[in-house]
């Protein structure tokens, strides 16, 4: 019964691939977000998302775009993978946007580019 | 820029010693504050979320405060135990950040040693 779910847990890759990192919410919840914490254990976010409406961190290169099938999922797609892509990248979800919500973090994705 | 700065980094103390984990940030126009903990390999756990009208919340043994004018909070832990040794996150939602966006401070290492 877990709240927030990604798949893989760990995704090793060389440089210049394609990959996609999936999650999904059973929580009945509006909005979706996916967060990068890099080696030096910072925590960014990247994207927010709400009922088709994307909010986008400026500093994210263009290569990254976030996939939604339905409410419950938000996938996480790179293109040309480069070796500063390697961290952790979780996916969290709220109930909505207003800022009074709490938001539950999934377990992460190791992303290992070689 | 709007940063959120956590200090110490690391911290190791005896079991059953009474601490305190600070966290400062650089605006003071907020909705909320939300402190998380992290554990290795696992995603996060929001442990209080304080919003800017309120002075402390308190959960347990941990109760954590804000002071907004000063850009400041603490996460007090009464009474530590191995069990409380984890990574803990402070993460503010600024005013101006659409999409209910966390800016994340770089964590506090603890270890509660038996």
């Amino acid at each position: 019964d877990t709240a927030v779910s990604q798949t893989p847990k760990y995704l090793v890759t060389q440089m210049g691939n394609d990959k996609s990192i999936k999650c999904e919410q059973n929580l009945g919840h509006d909005t979706m977000y996916w967060y990068k914490q890099d080696s030096k254990k910072f925590l960014k976010i990247m994207f927010s998302y709400n009922n088709k409406e994307l909010i986008i961190n400026e500093t994210v290169p263009n290569r990254f775009s976030p996939k939604s099938p339905d409410k419950a999922h938000l996938n996480l797609h790179i293109n040309s993978l480069e070796l500063g892509d390697s961290a952790v990248y979780f996916c969290a979800s709220s109930q909505r946007t207003g800022f009074w919500d709490t938001q539950y973090f999934g377990p992460g994705t190791r992303l290992t580019v070689l | 820029k709007q940063e959120v700065t956590q200090i110490p980094a690391a911290l190791s103390v005896p079991e059953g010693e009474n601490l305190v984990l600070n966290c400062s940030f650089t605006d003071s126009a907020i909705y909320n504050l939300q402190w998380f903990r992290q554990d290795p390999g696992k995603g996060l756990t929001s442990l209080l979320l304080i919003q800017s009208s309120q002075r402390e919340q308190t959960s347990g043994r941990l109760n954590a405060s804000l002071d907004k004018s000063s850009g400041r909070s603490t996460l007090y832990i009464a009474a530590s135990q191995p069990g409380d040794s984890a990574t803990y996150l402070c993460a503010v939602r600024f005013h101006n950040n659409a999409g209910n966006m966390l800016t994340f401070g770089g964590g506090t290492r603890l270890m509660v040693k038996p």
